[in-house]
């Protein structure tokens, strides 16, 4: 069975550091992939990334950037220079390959506060 | 587009009341899942469909029912609710064209208190 383990339930932060996000997941198939999704106060789920298990290049995209790393079954989020306006939960999930129905299984979820 | 709506935002139930949670999606997307979000647990599949007419059990499927009449509805129903039902309930819809099914669109949730 698929496993995502967030480690990291609560984590505080002064604007402009710098802060990461662990994600450790559990399959047993070869061919899965991973994503993190943000929700902010106002409580929708907002899409930042997909990952698929044969692509371990790392991802950057402006403050954002994803560590893949399959040996030791990681998938972590840095948010650089942080900024109030990140302050949310961020999910990170998991969907394992299947024939259809892509089930998503999502870790506990880090509440992420940036201070002033 | 709207994407995909949830209909109620909110509801408060008693213990024992029944009721039904409305997703619509307006992208044609084949496949669609309902979840629970709980304080600390992250959110938990309940039932999903890949299809008009098909249903399949999640991870905490008891106590709700699911019908799929429609490509763009998937209805959840809860026959008689409990106080362990108190959660925000999302849905969300994905296609599996060009093997994008991986990308689930979410609703805006709803959110279910049962007293």
């Amino acid at each position: 069975a698929q496993k995502v383990t967030q480690a990291q339930t609560e984590i505080s932060v002064v604007e402009k550091e710098d802060v990461t996000l662990d994600c450790v997941y559990e399959t047993r198939d070869t061919t899965y992939y991973l994503f993190w999704y943000k929700q902010p106060p106002s409580g929708e789920l907002v899409f930042l990334i997909r990952r698929n298990s044969f692509d371990e290049q790392n991802e950057i995209s402006g403050r954002y950037s994803w560590n893949f790393q399959k040996s030791t079954s990681s998938f972590n989020f840095t948010i650089t220079a942080s900024q109030v306006v990140d302050s949310a939960v961020y999910f990170c999930a998991l969907s394992e390959e299947e024939t259809s129905g892509s089930r998503l299984t999502f870790g506990e979820g880090t509440q992420l506060t940036v201070n002033p | 587009n709207a994407g995909v709506t949830q209909t109620p935002k909110f509801r408060v139930l008693k213990t024992g009341q029944s009721m039904t949670l409305l997703c619509a999606q307006d992208m044609n997307h084949e496949y669609m899942y309902w979840y629970r979000q709980d304080p600390g647990m992250g959110l938990r599949l309940i039932h999903y469909s890949v299809g008009e007419g098909t249903t399949a059990k999640g991870e905490v499927p008891d106590g709700y029912n699911v019908s799929r009449l429609k490509k763009q509805n998937f209805l959840l129903g809860l026959e008689s609710a409990a106080p362990s039902q108190t959660s925000v309930y999302f849905c969300a819809s994905s296609t599996p064209e060009a093997r994008r099914h991986y990308e689930q669109y979410f609703g805006p949730g709803t959110r279910l208190t049962v007293t």
